[in-house]
């Protein structure tokens, strides 16, 4: 089964940048495109990317993502951190059978 | 704006079904552009995708709920559906409907926690 796996908690100081990874189990993760989700306590997720790299209308451009074949690994960035920042984040791609797989989830805090 | 809001019981029984309908407005689940999904989150875990139907009726599902799962459409009430089987304690979780534009989920609703317990 393809799986997603990223680190259950990260933390920067906020006016930093921080980056949160997501590696894919098998097979190429640059075969589906990947998108991002950030969820704030007791509210549905909302996409901050899609497609690997594209933000929806509204987020800013202090969130960027991108795609590492040698690692086989996606990434989120995001400079100049703001408290608002703090949430969990998801990514989510697809399996072999367009199955949606998401990642454990990773936990930002911004102290 | 499309809004998606989900309604159903909170308490279901172990080894009952689970039932959930989401509402759409806004929006029309006949549009031809549109995958209507469920996704679980567990309380205090992490999200898991359940499955969609698209406006034909065709479905996806988890393979891992596939044996116990039902997605289902009603273009006239403009909703669509979920059934879950024998339900035990590890399917309580908060339940969202989701429009997949199949780029990415770009509404949710604001999710309804089914607790499964007698």
């Amino acid at each position: 089964n393809f799986m997603l796996t990223q680190p259950h908690s990260v933390s920067e100081s906020p006016g930093k940048t921080v980056t949160i990874s997501c590696t894919g189990s098998s097979g190429s993760i640059a075969s589906n495109y990947v998108q991002w989700y950030q969820q704030r306590p007791g509210s549905a997720p909302t996409t901050v990317i899609y497609e690997d790299s594209l933000r929806p209308s509204g987020v800013p451009d202090r969130f960027s993502g991108s795609i590492d074949s040698s690692s086989n690994s996606a990434s989120l960035t995001i400079s100049g951190l703001k408290t608002e920042d703090e949430a969990d984040y998801y990514c989510q791609s697809y399996d072999s059978s367009n199955h949606v797989v998401f990642g454990g989830g990773t936990k930002l805090t911004v102290l | 704006q499309v809004q998606l809001q989900e309604s159903g019981p909170g308490l279901v029984k172990p080894s009952e079904t689970l039932s959930l309908t989401c509402t759409v407005s806004g929006g029309s689940v006949s549009s031809g552009s549109y995958y209507w999904s469920w996704i679980r989150q567990p309380p205090g875990k992490g999200l898991e995708w359940i499955g969609y139907v698209y406006s034909s009726g065709s479905i996806n599902y988890n393979p891992s709920l596939k044996s116990r799962v039902t997605i289902s459409v009603d273009t006239s009430k403009n909703q669509f559906s979920l059934k879950l089987s024998s339900v035990t304690a590890a399917d309580t979780a908060v339940y969202y409907c989701a429009r997949d534009s199949m780029a990415y989920f770009d509404y949710w609703g604001q999710g309804t926690l089914v607790t499964v317990s007698s």
